[in-house]
Protein backbone atom coordinates (compact mmCIF):
# COMPACT_ATOMS: atom_id res chain seq x y z
CA UNK A 1 0.00 0.00 0.00
CA UNK A 2 1.00 4.01 -0.07
CA UNK A 3 0.04 5.66 2.92
CA UNK A 4 1.08 9.87 2.10
CA UNK A 5 1.25 12.63 4.49
CA UNK A 6 -1.07 15.15 5.40
CA UNK A 7 -3.12 18.11 4.07
CA UNK A 8 -1.14 21.27 3.65
CA UNK A 9 -2.03 25.28 3.65
CA UNK A 10 0.94 27.47 1.81
CA UNK A 11 0.96 31.05 1.05
CA UNK A 12 1.55 31.31 -2.82
CA UNK A 13 5.22 31.13 -3.88
CA UNK A 14 5.69 28.82 -1.14
CA UNK A 15 7.06 25.41 -1.72
CA UNK A 16 5.19 21.69 -0.09
CA UNK A 17 6.51 18.65 0.12
CA UNK A 18 4.68 15.72 -0.28
CA UNK A 19 5.82 12.20 0.84
CA UNK A 20 4.44 8.59 0.30
CA UNK A 21 5.62 5.68 1.98
CA UNK A 22 5.66 1.97 0.40
CA UNK A 23 4.45 -1.19 2.05
CA UNK A 24 4.00 -4.85 1.42
CA UNK A 25 5.91 -5.23 -2.22
CA UNK A 26 10.09 -4.62 -3.34
CA UNK A 27 10.09 -0.91 -3.23
CA UNK A 28 13.09 -0.41 -5.70
CA UNK A 29 10.71 -3.11 -8.59
CA UNK A 30 8.18 -0.64 -9.53
CA UNK A 31 8.13 3.04 -10.81
CA UNK A 32 6.17 5.71 -8.88
CA UNK A 33 4.11 8.21 -10.60
CA UNK A 34 2.59 11.64 -9.11
CA UNK A 35 -0.95 12.97 -10.47
CA UNK A 36 -2.75 15.44 -9.24
CA UNK A 37 -6.63 16.51 -9.08
CA UNK A 38 -7.73 19.77 -8.83
CA UNK A 39 -11.55 20.76 -7.21
CA UNK A 40 -14.33 19.17 -9.59
CA UNK A 41 -11.35 18.19 -12.06
CA UNK A 42 -9.97 15.33 -13.82
CA UNK A 43 -6.28 13.96 -13.23
CA UNK A 44 -3.23 15.37 -14.03
CA UNK A 45 0.04 13.19 -14.25
CA UNK A 46 2.89 15.79 -12.67
CA UNK A 47 5.90 13.18 -13.68
CA UNK A 48 7.64 9.48 -12.41
CA UNK A 49 10.71 8.28 -10.12
CA UNK A 50 12.37 5.06 -10.40
CA UNK A 51 13.15 4.29 -6.37
CA UNK A 52 15.99 1.92 -7.40
CA UNK A 53 18.11 4.15 -9.81
CA UNK A 54 16.37 7.26 -8.42
CA UNK A 55 15.85 8.90 -12.02
CA UNK A 56 13.24 11.18 -12.98
CA UNK A 57 10.52 12.45 -15.81
CA UNK A 58 8.72 15.06 -15.42
CA UNK A 59 5.61 16.98 -17.41
CA UNK A 60 6.91 19.51 -19.14
CA UNK A 61 4.63 21.67 -17.83
CA UNK A 62 5.82 21.05 -14.51
CA UNK A 63 9.74 21.29 -15.44
CA UNK A 64 11.74 23.08 -13.03
CA UNK A 65 9.12 23.88 -10.50
CA UNK A 66 8.89 20.26 -9.33
CA UNK A 67 11.25 17.74 -7.63
CA UNK A 68 10.54 14.28 -7.02
CA UNK A 69 13.30 11.90 -5.04
CA UNK A 70 13.18 9.13 -2.74
CA UNK A 71 14.89 7.49 0.38
CA UNK A 72 15.14 3.50 0.09
CA UNK A 73 15.92 3.01 3.53
CA UNK A 74 12.16 4.22 4.53
CA UNK A 75 10.57 3.04 1.31
CA UNK A 76 9.37 6.50 0.83
CA UNK A 77 9.27 8.73 -2.48
CA UNK A 78 8.87 12.60 -1.77
CA UNK A 79 7.44 15.13 -4.24
CA UNK A 80 8.40 19.15 -4.06
CA UNK A 81 6.78 21.77 -5.56
CA UNK A 82 8.17 25.19 -5.85
CA UNK A 83 6.59 28.29 -6.48
CA UNK A 84 3.26 27.53 -5.29
CA UNK A 85 -0.08 29.02 -7.37
CA UNK A 86 -3.23 29.20 -6.72
CA UNK A 87 -4.36 26.93 -9.85
CA UNK A 88 -1.83 24.28 -7.93
CA UNK A 89 -4.53 23.70 -4.87
CA UNK A 90 -5.22 20.19 -5.53
CA UNK A 91 -5.35 16.53 -4.17
CA UNK A 92 -2.06 15.20 -4.95
CA UNK A 93 -1.36 11.04 -5.49
CA UNK A 94 1.02 8.95 -5.43
CA UNK A 95 0.48 5.60 -7.46
CA UNK A 96 2.95 2.46 -8.31
CA UNK A 97 2.99 1.46 -11.88
CA UNK A 98 1.53 -1.97 -12.61
CA UNK A 99 4.60 -3.45 -14.32
CA UNK A 100 7.38 -4.72 -12.57
CA UNK A 101 10.24 -2.56 -13.81
CA UNK A 102 8.32 -0.36 -16.09
CA UNK A 103 7.31 3.06 -16.06
CA UNK A 104 4.30 2.38 -18.41
CA UNK A 105 1.37 1.32 -17.12
CA UNK A 106 -1.67 1.12 -14.89
CA UNK A 107 -1.81 3.00 -11.88
CA UNK A 108 -2.35 0.18 -9.03
CA UNK A 109 -2.44 0.76 -5.95
CA UNK A 110 -2.54 4.38 -5.31
CA UNK A 111 -2.22 6.92 -2.08
CA UNK A 112 -4.85 7.78 -0.27
CA UNK A 113 -4.28 11.32 -1.23
CA UNK A 114 -2.65 14.80 0.17
CA UNK A 115 -4.66 17.81 -0.04
CA UNK A 116 -2.71 20.86 -0.94
CA UNK A 117 -4.12 24.38 -0.27
CA UNK A 118 -2.63 27.64 -1.65
CA UNK A 119 -4.29 30.59 -0.09
CA UNK A 120 -3.02 33.88 1.10
CA UNK B 1 -0.04 12.30 -28.12
CA UNK B 2 -2.82 10.08 -27.70
CA UNK B 3 -6.20 11.94 -26.75
CA UNK B 4 -8.59 10.05 -24.42
CA UNK B 5 -12.20 11.00 -24.77
CA UNK B 6 -15.07 9.63 -22.81
CA UNK B 7 -18.56 11.40 -23.34
CA UNK B 8 -21.35 11.48 -22.25
CA UNK B 9 -20.00 13.51 -19.16
CA UNK B 10 -22.27 12.39 -17.11
CA UNK B 11 -25.21 9.09 -17.38
CA UNK B 12 -27.79 8.91 -15.46
CA UNK B 13 -29.53 5.14 -15.08
CA UNK B 14 -31.70 3.70 -12.78
CA UNK B 15 -30.50 0.89 -10.02
CA UNK B 16 -30.36 -2.24 -11.19
CA UNK B 17 -30.18 -1.10 -15.09
CA UNK B 18 -27.26 -1.76 -16.81
CA UNK B 19 -24.57 1.69 -17.40
CA UNK B 20 -22.34 1.25 -20.72
CA UNK B 21 -19.37 3.73 -20.59
CA UNK B 22 -17.52 4.44 -23.96
CA UNK B 23 -14.16 5.69 -24.16
CA UNK B 24 -12.45 6.65 -27.28
CA UNK B 25 -8.58 7.45 -28.16
CA UNK B 26 -7.46 9.36 -31.18
CA UNK B 27 -5.80 6.87 -32.52
CA UNK B 28 -5.31 3.18 -31.80
CA UNK B 29 -3.94 1.97 -28.17
CA UNK B 30 -4.23 -1.68 -29.26
CA UNK B 31 -5.51 -3.27 -25.92
CA UNK B 32 -3.36 -1.20 -23.90
CA UNK B 33 -6.62 0.40 -21.92
CA UNK B 34 -7.28 1.11 -18.29
CA UNK B 35 -10.68 1.68 -16.15
CA UNK B 36 -10.79 3.52 -13.01
CA UNK B 37 -14.02 4.17 -10.39
CA UNK B 38 -13.57 7.33 -7.78
CA UNK B 39 -15.98 7.69 -5.54
CA UNK B 40 -16.06 11.52 -3.53
CA UNK B 41 -13.21 11.88 -1.24
CA UNK B 42 -11.66 8.62 -2.47
CA UNK B 43 -8.75 7.59 -4.55
CA UNK B 44 -9.26 6.00 -8.00
CA UNK B 45 -9.16 2.50 -7.97
CA UNK B 46 -8.42 0.15 -10.55
CA UNK B 47 -11.02 -1.88 -12.34
CA UNK B 48 -10.07 -2.97 -15.45
CA UNK B 49 -6.77 -3.47 -17.10
CA UNK B 50 -6.12 -5.32 -20.93
CA UNK B 51 -9.12 -3.43 -21.94
CA UNK B 52 -11.46 -6.42 -20.15
CA UNK B 53 -9.45 -8.00 -17.48
CA UNK B 54 -10.73 -7.38 -13.91
CA UNK B 55 -8.54 -6.55 -11.27
CA UNK B 56 -7.98 -8.19 -8.24
CA UNK B 57 -11.30 -8.25 -5.87
CA UNK B 58 -13.58 -6.55 -8.61
CA UNK B 59 -17.25 -7.70 -8.91
CA UNK B 60 -17.98 -10.01 -12.08
CA UNK B 61 -21.06 -7.04 -12.96
CA UNK B 62 -17.98 -4.97 -14.08
CA UNK B 63 -16.39 -5.83 -17.64
CA UNK B 64 -14.89 -4.59 -20.10
CA UNK B 65 -14.21 -4.61 -24.13
CA UNK B 66 -13.12 -3.00 -27.39
CA UNK B 67 -9.50 -2.56 -28.71
CA UNK B 68 -7.96 0.03 -30.95
CA UNK B 69 -9.48 3.18 -30.40
CA UNK B 70 -13.49 2.18 -29.30
CA UNK B 71 -13.34 0.71 -25.72
CA UNK B 72 -16.82 0.51 -23.36
CA UNK B 73 -16.77 -0.35 -19.93
CA UNK B 74 -19.93 -2.09 -18.70
CA UNK B 75 -22.05 -1.75 -15.56
CA UNK B 76 -24.61 -4.57 -14.54
CA UNK B 77 -27.36 -4.58 -12.14
CA UNK B 78 -26.24 -1.51 -10.77
CA UNK B 79 -25.80 -1.17 -7.32
CA UNK B 80 -25.93 1.86 -4.64
CA UNK B 81 -21.69 1.70 -4.56
CA UNK B 82 -21.22 1.63 -8.20
CA UNK B 83 -22.74 5.53 -8.52
CA UNK B 84 -18.96 7.39 -8.51
CA UNK B 85 -17.18 8.96 -11.44
CA UNK B 86 -15.03 6.53 -14.05
CA UNK B 87 -12.13 7.22 -15.68
CA UNK B 88 -10.50 5.38 -18.92
CA UNK B 89 -6.58 5.55 -19.03
CA UNK B 90 -4.01 4.30 -22.02
CA UNK B 91 -0.38 3.28 -21.38
CA UNK B 92 0.18 2.12 -24.79
CA UNK B 93 2.66 5.09 -25.52
CA UNK B 94 4.80 6.96 -23.78
CA UNK B 95 3.57 8.88 -21.19
CA UNK B 96 -0.10 7.41 -22.00
CA UNK B 97 -3.34 9.72 -20.84
CA UNK B 98 -6.26 10.01 -19.05
CA UNK B 99 -9.79 10.87 -20.29
CA UNK B 100 -11.85 13.27 -18.27
CA UNK B 101 -14.29 11.12 -16.72
CA UNK B 102 -17.85 9.79 -16.53
CA UNK B 103 -20.18 10.50 -13.43
CA UNK B 104 -22.71 7.66 -13.10
CA UNK B 105 -26.10 9.46 -11.36
CA UNK B 106 -28.99 7.84 -9.71
CA UNK B 107 -31.56 8.59 -12.74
Amino acid sequence: QLVQSGPEVKKPGASVKVSCKASGYSFTSYYIHWLRQAPGQGLERLGVISPSGGTTSYEQKFQGRVTMTRDTSTNTVYMEVRSLRYDDTAIYYCARASQFGDPLGWYDPWGQGTLVTVSS
Amino acid sequence: EIVMTQSPATLSVSLGETATLPCRASQSVSNNLAWYKQKPGQSPRLLIYGASTRATGIPARFSGSGSGTEFTLTISSLQSEDFAVYYCQHYNTWPGAFGQGTKVEIK
